[in-house]
């Protein structure tokens, strides 16, 4: 079963405009990473959050960790047509012993 | 520095086949993991090598199979293709331990089982 699940599951803005996608997942966390892909290629790392960390920041994107509530989410300010992608989150348990575990991810469609 | 490599990027086999699939680390990286991507199921994790050991296991059957050679690239084997078994498979390496650092992904091989 999935970890982590994205909401919404798509998102269609106009460019310039900011956007929001959540995750939440339902085991304890050691750590949760977002990533991009971009037309079923190779996902790219976009930022990893730790679990005693609360806010994160890289260029125009802006990560937040709730372990109170299990949930994360990802800021994309001024959003561009390329930021035009899928994104996932993907947590870590414990040890790691299961990897990567992502979310079914969230399509956002940047409009010119 | 060169990215994560995968070959091929496109496959086309039939049931009950065999098919390897291979990747090559970014320079440095002894970390390799592979993951399953299909439109159903989403991404799910295969296996984790580091320095020729598999250091853990996702829930596939025992068709699925991987190692790791000492110059840290990585192939993948799947036996007795299933239609089911179609899917985009990436493969990742990391510096460090995965689960606790970036990791980079390759294109990704496309396998088409008819």
């Amino acid at each position: 079963s999935q970890q982590g699940e994205e909401d919404p599951q798509a998102l269609s803005i106009q460019e310039g405009e900011n956007a929001t996608m959540n995750c939440s997942y339902k085991t304890s966390i050691n750590n949760l990473q977002w990533y991009r892909q971009n037309s079923g290629r190779g996902l790219v790392h976009l930022i990893l959050i730790r679990s005693n960390e609360r806010e994160k920041h890289s260029g125009r994107l802006r990560v937040t960790l709730d372990t109170s509530k299990k949930s994360s989410s990802l800021l994309i300010t001024a959003s561009r047509a390329a930021d035009t992608a899928s994104y996932f989150c993907a947590t870590v348990v414990g040890g790691g012993a299961d990897g990567l575990t992502f979310g079914k991810g969230t399509h956002l469609i940047i409009q010119p | 520095k060169a990215g994560v490599t995968q070959t091929p990027r496109y496959l086309i086999k039939t049931r009950g086949q065999q098919v390897t699939l291979s990747c090559s680390p970014i320079s440095g990286h002894r970390s390799v993991s592979w993951y399953q991507q299909t439109p159903g199921q989403g991404l799910q994790f295969l296996f984790e090598y580091f320095s020729e050991t598999q250091r853990n296991k996702g829930n596939f059957p025992g068709r699925f199979s991987g190692r790791q050679f000492s110059n840290s690239r990585s192939e993948m084997n799947v036996s007795t293709l299933e239609l089911g078994d179609s899917a985009l498979y990436l493969c990742a390496s990391s510096l460090g331990q995965p689960s606790y650092n970036e990791q980079f992904f390759g294109p990704g091989t496309r396998l088409t089982v008819l």
